[in-house]
């Protein structure tokens, strides 16, 4: 069964710090790992990842896939409160012809001033 | 930036009622997506249509979900008598290359 496994599932850290957040992956036929960022509603578009090693910023946030060990992370650096968010990853599998995005269940960060 | 609009953004039914869901996706994007996010839990996959069929759904898409794309634009979900455990906030998404989701449709049946 394919699966995406987030960790920590909730963190709580104080303006200005670094977080590291990581997603483990089993997903049938792998053809990429998206990360998003939920605040009220709809996901929002962080990053996508096709290929092992090569890492991806965007300001203070980073991430890099792993494509031997299944897995990402996504680090964010000099926190801000107004990151404070759930972070999804998704991992986007080809089966049988179809495309699909398999979620993680998130991790709620909270950033505290 | 072109945008995946969804309608209503809320939505109260009765149970038993049928509900449409409303969707314009992306005009080039190829691919169409219904998720749907119980509240607290993980964002879950529905259904993916293609070439105006339905490429793959989930098992819990089941014979009171369905979908249609009636005018090339709209990109609906229809649930045909709705029960509690129905409420969620549904997604919409569409993708070439990525994925863009919608804002959002959060059904309440009661």
């Amino acid at each position: 069964e394919d699966k995406v496994v987030q960790s920590p599932l909730s963190l709580v850290v104080h303006e200005g710090d670094t977080v590291t957040l990581n997603c483990s992956y089993e997903v049938t036929n792998f053809r990429s790992l998206l990360w998003y960022k939920q605040e009220k509603k709809a996901p929002t578009f962080l990053f996508m990842l096709t290929s092992s090693g090569i890492e991806k910023k965007s300001g203070r946030l980073s991430s890099i896939l792993d494509k031997k060990e299944l897995f990402s992370i996504l680090n964010i650096t000099a926190t801000q409160t107004g990151d404070s968010a759930i972070y999804l990853c998704a991992v986007e599998g080809l089966i049988q012809g179809a495309q699909k995005l398999v979620f993680g269940q998130g991790t709620r960060l909270t950033i505290n001033p | 930036e072109p945008e995946v609009t969804q309608t209503p953004s809320h939505q109260v039914t009765q149970m038993g009622q049928e509900v449409i869901l409303r969707c314009v996706p992306i005009s080039n994007h190829l691919y169409f997506y219904w998720y749907r996010q119980i509240l607290g839990q993980k964002v879950e996959f529905l259904v993916s249509f293609y070439n105006n069929e339905i490429s793959e759904k989930s098992e819990i898409f089941d014979d009171q979900f369905s979908v249609e794309r009636p005018d090339g634009s709209n990109f609906t979900l229809k649930i045909r008598s709705t029960k509690l455990e129905d409420s969620a906030m549904y997604f919409c998404a569409s993708s070439v290359v990525g994925y863009t989701f919608g804002s959002g449709t959060r059904l309440t049946v009661v």
